[in-house]
């Protein structure tokens, strides 16, 4: 299986600053990578799919790059409602595979 | 609008066997591969299964296999998840999710709902 590892685990920011979370996987999935915001106690949402298309309805301040195994996603100007645990997941393969989670706090 | 809603969860003991089902509405359900993903308690999201819009293909991660089964009911827009031979790591929040078209290949979570609780405990 494709391991994926997100870095940080976590990192503290305030409203308004740009936030980077970076995405590895442990062999090439060309550009079959997919971001996705958790909050908790709610339904998981997808934020970017194909590593930079943005999914309808999300705000433009989310945005994503990379192919092969290095993607970062990127948080242009934090606001209070983007305090959530990020995702990022492989869909290069069966069976598909999460990176273990950035959790993104005040 | 897309809705998907999960039932079946609750607690089981080890060995025990539950089935869980996706009610889905505000789509053509057969165009859509579906997938169950599942969160254990203080873990990240594990994808466990998949299947295609037709149902004649289903994929499972290593972890469950032989023991979970995915299916359809296309008449009824209804997916399930037959878990047997429960054990206590297969405990977590189960998620049923829809993807962007009806194959399972390259795809995305595009929706998920709102989850439901198994607990495998003695």
């Amino acid at each position: 299986d494709i391991q994926m590892t997100q870095s940080p685990s976590s990192l503290s920011a305030s409203v308004g600053d740009r936030v980077t979370i970076t995405c590895r996987a442990s062999q090439s999935i060309s550009s079959f990578l997919n971001w996705y915001q958790h909050k908790p106690g709610k339904a998981p949402k997808l934020l970017i799919y194909a590593a930079s298309s943005l999914q309808s309805a999300v705000p433009s301040r989310f945005s994503g790059s990379g192919s092969g195994t290095d993607f970062t996603l990127t948080i242009s100007s934090l606001q209070p409602e983007d305090f959530a645990t990020y995702f990022c997941q492989q869909s290069y393969t069966i069976p598909r595979t999460f990176g273990q989670g950035t959790k993104v706090e005040i | 609008e897309v809705q998907l809603l999960e039932s079946g969860g609750e607690l089981v003991k080890p060995g025990g066997s539950l089935r869980l089902s996706c009610a889905a509405s505000g789509f053509s359900f057969s165009n859509y591969a579906m997938s169950w993903v599942r969160q254990a308690p203080g873990k990240g999201l594990e994808w466990v299964s998949g299947i295609r819009g037709s149902g004649d293909s289903t994929y499972y991660v290593d972890s469950v296999k032989g023991r979970f089964t995915v299916s359809r009911d296309n008449s009824n827009n209804t997916l399930f998840l037959q878990m047997n031979s429960l054990r206590v790591e297969d405990t977590a929040v189960y998620y049923c999710t829809r993807d962007f078209y009806k194959g399972h290949s390259y795809g995305y979570e595009q929706y998920w709902g709102q989850g439901t609780l198994v607990t495998v405990s003695s």
